[in-house]
């Protein structure tokens, strides 16, 4: 076990709904950080918080967005949701903004299946 | 941007022979490349990393290599067992807030 706790495990929806994923980060860790894993994208960087503060942004649709709350946990929202949005979301997180100064630790993913 | 390239993308030795993974990166300001393994279902667990000052780094059965001017990583598994077959996946960070991943390579070890 991480320490890095994400909800829910799986989901299904329709397309064009609307999702929220959940991420607690490991008791002290200050960063969060959003991957995507497609079969036919990999593992895909999508944004990163820290402390509160968006830090950095990679391969994230507009359609997607993210916070981290005072309380350090984080939620991504996914909305008008396509079939290719379909991918097992992981959020990790670590005690610095600088992922080669602390480990970042993965949570056990949220599997989207859009229907 | 960044792009991570990655080979095999499947791999099958048998138990206790060698195992090499290769990856090859774009950006030549990049200075930090960690391996993660993923098992079935599981999630992504970092191995070990190595940083653009570094030429090897070894820990127990796995070591890792850099050439800074080919611009290419390798892994090294030695004596391979079958808890070692899974997904690995390379990666490079220039700024240390995000990674750029290889494709993955399925390793398996048949015993």
């Amino acid at each position: 076990d991480s320490g890095v706790t994400q909800t829910p495990k799986h989901l299904i929806t329709a397309t064009g709904q609307r999702v929220t994923l959940r991420c607690s980060p490991r008791s002290g860790d200050l960063s969060v950080y959003w991957y995507q894993q497609s079969l036919d994208q990999g593992l895909q960087f999508l944004i990163q918080y820290y402390n509160g503060e968006e830090r950095a942004k990679g391969n994230i649709l507009e359609r997607f967005s993210a916070q981290q709350f005072p309380d350090l946990h984080s939620e991504l929202n996914l909305s008008s949701l396509e079939l290719g949005d379909s991918a097992l979301y992981f959020c990790a997180s670590s005690v610095s903004q600088d992922i080669r100064d602390t480990e970042a630790f993965f949570g056990q993913g949220t599997r989207l299946t859009v229907v | 941007g960044e792009n991570v390239e990655q080979h095999p993308s499947t791999l099958s030795v048998q138990e206790g022979d060698s195992a090499v993974i290769k990856c090859t990166y774009s950006d030549s300001a990049s200075n930090y490349f960690p391996w993660y393994k993923q098992e079935l279902g599981k999630r992504p667990q970092l191995i070990i990393d190595i940083r653009s000052n570094v030429g090897e780094k070894k820990d127990q059965r796995i070591a890792v290599t850099l050439n800074k001017t080919a611009k290419h990583f390798s892994l090294h598994i030695t004596e391979t067992q079958p808890e070692d077959s899974a997904v690995y996946f390379c990666a490079a960070s220039k700024h240390g807030n995000k990674l750029v991943f290889g494709a993955g390579t399925i390793l398996r070890v048949k015993s």
